[in-house]
């Protein structure tokens, strides 16, 4: 069965570190979009991909990057993470040619930037 | 900018009471929307979608939504709520507009706790 993943699914990091989230989803959508899911503030679009080379900022996108090098993988990295990083991280994806399906969720990575 | 208000943070309720989870949409173009639950510790699963056409819309675990247009809401309903609904519940939007199509905007989210 097709599926999305995210690894680690929980990370503990210092400040000032560079970390890297990963997503990877068997599906071949196009879409791919990273959120952040914090207390209070629901899930905030931090970055998005319609496709490979493809990029976009969303709402939250300072201190964020992502890159897409194929289909399948659209990584986060935090170029040097901070306390305010701290929260949980949901990847998802969908297909870009129907606006009418469904995104489909990873189970999340929670990071603690100590 | 389209934008998703979910006008109740959390709702107690008691099992076998009928439960209804709000939310309102701002946009002025077509949308389509969604509800998303969140289970403790899980990631989000849809629960029902509007696309076209009725304005009622069914979706897994006996929860439905009505669509209205002229108040721009989406309310999520269910007649009688079992203690395994207790989760987090997100109205979400997508629209066909501009450069974000396909993009999906949340509410804050809805934390249901049902109660023996």
């Amino acid at each position: 069965d097709a599926e999305i993943t995210q690894s680690p699914r929980h990370k503990i990091t210092e400040t000032g570190r560079q970390v890297t989230l990963a997503c990877h989803q068997t599906w071949n959508h196009n879409n791919m979009f990273w959120y952040r899911q914090d207390l209070g503030h629901g899930l905030r679009l931090i970055h998005y991909s319609y496709g490979v080379q493809d990029t976009n900022k969303g709402e939250v996108s300072d201190g964020y990057s992502v890159s897409r090098s194929n289909t399948e993988d659209l990584p986060l990295t935090l170029e040097s993470a901070a306390s305010s990083q701290t929260s949980v991280y949901f990847c998802a994806s969908s297909d870009g040619a129907w606006l009418n399906t469904e995104a489909f969720f990873g189970q999340g990575t929670r990071l603690t930037v100590v | 900018a389209q934008s998703v208000t979910q006008l109740d943070s959390q709702v107690p309720v008691f099992e076998e009471a009928p439960v209804e989870l709000r939310c309102n949409y701002s946009s002025s173009v077509s949308v389509y929307l969604f509800w998303y639950v969140q289970y403790p510790n899980q990631g989000l699963q849809l629960l029902l979608k509007y696309l076209s056409g009725s304005t009622l819309v069914k979706g897994i675990n006996g929860f439905e939504a009505e669509f209205n247009k002229s108040q721009t809401s989406f309310h999520l309903r269910k007649p009688s709520v079992h203690i395994s609904d207790t989760a987090e519940y997100f109205c979400a939007v997508r629209t066909n507009y501009g450069g974000s199509q396909g993009n999906l905007i949340f509410g804050k989210g809805t934390k249901l706790s049902v109660k023996p």
